[in-house]
């Protein structure tokens, strides 16, 4: 399994709303509800924002919201904040029992 | 809430051996356990998982050179990855593998819910 594709950069201005998404295959995206979503500043750890495909772990704005079509993901930021700008990262379990990340999207507020 | 801490040699040689632990503060047990790594300036990778009673699986790209091992008396699990060249500078993350209960059974859901600080690890002669 090749690393998910994401893109390298996305931007927007505050109070827009931007779509990252996240390409896979039919044996890792497009087989599994299991494709999650972390949030990542520079020096920290990641941080779970979504999981299988559209959940919110409790405590995450409801300005993160995740969908699936076919073996497309994709992560959609509302109501974009100064607070916003991180890397992101999406995830799935595969066919092969293993997991894989997508290669991460920087995003800019500008 | 439980929390995840690694531990190890920061600096390691060419063609030595890194050796990182994972103490979590509360029961390793019933859960599966994942390292992830990120080397400077690039994204995550994942590197293998272990379940509390010892299976494991790894990135196929990895496998020939980890192993991950559990301690459940300590609440602790390991990794080891061989033959190390400058490509394994990296950070060095543990994560918990999320699950669902309900009130008669869990399942394992393929997520990282919980996860350490990281342990930068540099591969420097």
């Amino acid at each position: 399994h090749s690393a998910l594709t994401q893109p390298a950069s996305v931007s927007g201005s505050p109070g827009q709303s931007i779509t990252i998404s996240c390409t896979g295959t039919n044996s890792d995206v497009g087989a599994y509800k299991y494709v999650s979503w972390y949030q990542q500043y520079p020096g920290k750890a990641p941080k779970l924002l979504i999981y299988e495909v559209s959940s919110r772990p409790s405590g995450v704005s409801d300005r993160f919201s995740g969908s699936k079509s076919g073996n497309t993901a994709s992560l959609t930021i509302s109501g974009l904040q100064a607070e916003d700008e991180a890397d992101y990262y999406c995830n799935s379990y595969t066919s092969s029992n293993t997991v894989i990340f997508g290669g991460g999207t920087k995003l800019t507020v500008l | 809430q439980m929390q995840l801490q690694e531990s190890g040699p920061g600096l390691v040689k060419p063609s030595g051996t890194l050796s990182l632990t994972c103490t979590v503060s509360d029961s390793i047990n019933d859960y599966y356990w994942s390292w992830v790594r990120q080397p400077p300036g690039k994204g995550l990778e994942w590197i293998g998982y272990i379940y509390y009673s010892g299976s494991t699986n790894y990135n196929p790209s990895l496998k020939s050179r980890v192993t991950i091992s559990v301690d459940t008396s300590k609440n602790q699990f390991s990794l080891k990855l061989s033959s190390l060249t400058a490509a394994d500078t990296a950070v060095y993350y543990c994560a918990r593998v999320g699950r669902y209960c309900t009130s008669i059974s869990c399942s394992t859901r393929w997520y990282f819910d919980l996860w350490g600080r990281g342990s930068l690890v540099t591969v420097s002669s």
